[in-house]
């Protein structure tokens, strides 16, 4: 079974430009979770999509959206870009269950540099 | 508010020590636990998790002990080895408004010297 697929896997784009970033779920799973990890720094969650909803957000600025596709599979935009904004973006996905508890499974991540 | 607390950032083993990492949490309505090991480069990998109506669980070299009225838990990795070296995260099951989120730990800079 195939695991959680991003892409892509690096990209360098140039402040104030934007980008979108791409992320398939385990098959079956149809929640979908994007964080960020900046250098050195640990998983700063960002959004929370299951069934085509966005079901939670991060302390992110709009400029940070996305969307999930009647396949489950999501987007990330960013617009506006900032050098800050260089990170590993990370994609999960995970089974919705009663009472919570969900095991959420990363992919790979996406390697954004912005200069 | 929504807050887990890991300990240490960093931590530096001989092979063959034992090694352990701590976290708490905020929720006391929290019942998933997992902890994921992260390598250079990669995504992170769930390594083991626990739920609220055990106090421990044990995979080979790797357990994780809970204690519910502390609000803590605690991953011990035994006879330690140099692939053991990683970033390793503790997450604790957040209730919010649409189900529960997972919020993580800052992490741990684990080093296996050999």
């Amino acid at each position: 079974e195939a695991g959680v697929t991003q892409s892509p896997t690096h990209l360098i784009k140039t402040r104030g430009q934007q980008v979108t970033l791409r992320c398939s779920p385990i098959s079956g799973h149809t929640s979908v979770y994007w964080y960020q990890q900046a250098l050195g720094l640990g998983l700063q969650f960002l959004l929370w999509y299951d069934e085509g909803e966005e079901r939670n957000r991060g302390n992110f600025p709009p400029r940070f959206s996305g969307r999930q596709f009647p396949n489950y599979s999501s987007e990330l935009n960013v617009n506006a870009l900032e050098l800050e904004d260089s990170a590993l973006y990370l994609c999960a996905s995970s089974r919705v269950t009663p009472g919570g508890g969900n095991t959420i499974y990363f992919g790979e991540g996406s390697w954004l540099t912005v200069v | 508010g929504e807050n887990v607390e890991q300990h240490p950032s960093t931590l530096s083993v001989q092979e063959g020590d034992s090694a352990v990492i701590k976290c708490t949490y905020s929720d006391s309505a929290s019942n998933y636990f997992p902890w994921y090991k992260q390598e250079l480069g990669k995504g992170p990998q769930l390594i083991i998790d626990i739920r609220s109506n055990v106090g421990e669980k044990k995979d080979q070299r790797i357990a994780v002990t809970l204690n519910k009225t502390a609000k803590h838990f605690s991953l011990h990795i035994t006879e330690t080895q140099p692939e053991d070296s990683a970033v390793y995260f503790c997450a604790a099951s957040m209730k919010g408004e649409y189900g529960n989120k997972l919020v993580f730990g800052a992490g741990t800079i684990l080093r296996v010297k050999s």
